[in-house]
């Protein structure tokens, strides 16, 4: 069963901690989505990679966020220093292009809280 | 102002009625568009897809685009309790490289009362 998996599921941290947040598309996907859904904004895109390559990170507050993806099976989040209005739940979404159009396949979510 | 909008709702259904969403978007350039369905708690997840005008229909589920109005629109027939979540409305395109870049609605959240 193809899934997009997402680690942690949670994460309490405090202000000013680093956090990452890491995903592993599923097999074959080549492109890479990260989402934010908040109450007030809902879903946000940050960023996203076509294979491998950053494509648009537009969305994304630069001074403190940064993605990457080092290999194909992994995309990395990184939120440095977090703080209390980056508590949201994060979302990896994977698709391919060519295959299934428009078709994303979100992991269940890192829910941050930073306190 | 969002590019993709919804009515939050909620909105309220009676088991075995049609639930009707609707969704306005603001890009001419956007081709494609999507409704997906999240469950409390839980991920998005698709349901319907649509690329041209008129309608489209997948069991329970017909989804309608006109984009001269700029609109889409879900129908969900003899909705049942299960059908309790947030729709969300995504387009996406208008601009290169748009694939799977979607732009998405706050979504309608609906509740089917039994």
């Amino acid at each position: 069963d193809a899934r997009v998996t997402q680690t942690p599921r949670h994460k309490v941290t405090e202000m000013g901690q680093e956090v990452t947040m890491r995903c592993q598309p599923i097999l074959g996907h080549n492109t890479v989505f990260w989402y934010r859904q908040t109450m007030m904004q809902g879903l946000e895109l940050l960023a996203y990679f076509r294979n491998r390559a950053p494509l648009d990170d537009s969305g994304m507050p630069k001074d403190r966020f940064s993605a990457e993806m080092p290999d194909a099976t992994l995309a990395t989040l990184k939120i440095q220093p977090s703080e209390p209005r980056d508590s949201a739940v994060y979302f990896c979404a994977s698709g391919a292009q060519g295959v299934d159009t428009g078709e994303l396949f979100f992991g269940e979510g890192s829910r941050l809280t930073v306190l | 102002q969002k590019e993709v909008e919804q009515n939050s709702g909620p909105l309220s259904v009676p088991e075995g009625a049609i639930a009707s969403l609707n969704c306005t978007y603001s890009d001419r350039g956007s081709q494609s568009f999507f409704w997906y369905r999240q469950y409390s708690g839980k991920s998005p997840e698709l349901i319907m897809s649509i690329y041209s005008n008129g309608d489209k229909e997948d069991g329970r589920f017909t989804a309608q685009l006109n984009k001269a109005s700029q609109y889409v629109s879900l129908l969900i027939r003899d909705s049942q309790p299960s059908d309790s979540a947030t729709y969300l409305c995504a387009s996406e395109g208008g601009f290169t490289d748009s694939w799977g870049k979607l732009q998405f609605g706050a979504g309608t959240q609906v509740v089917v009362t039994p």
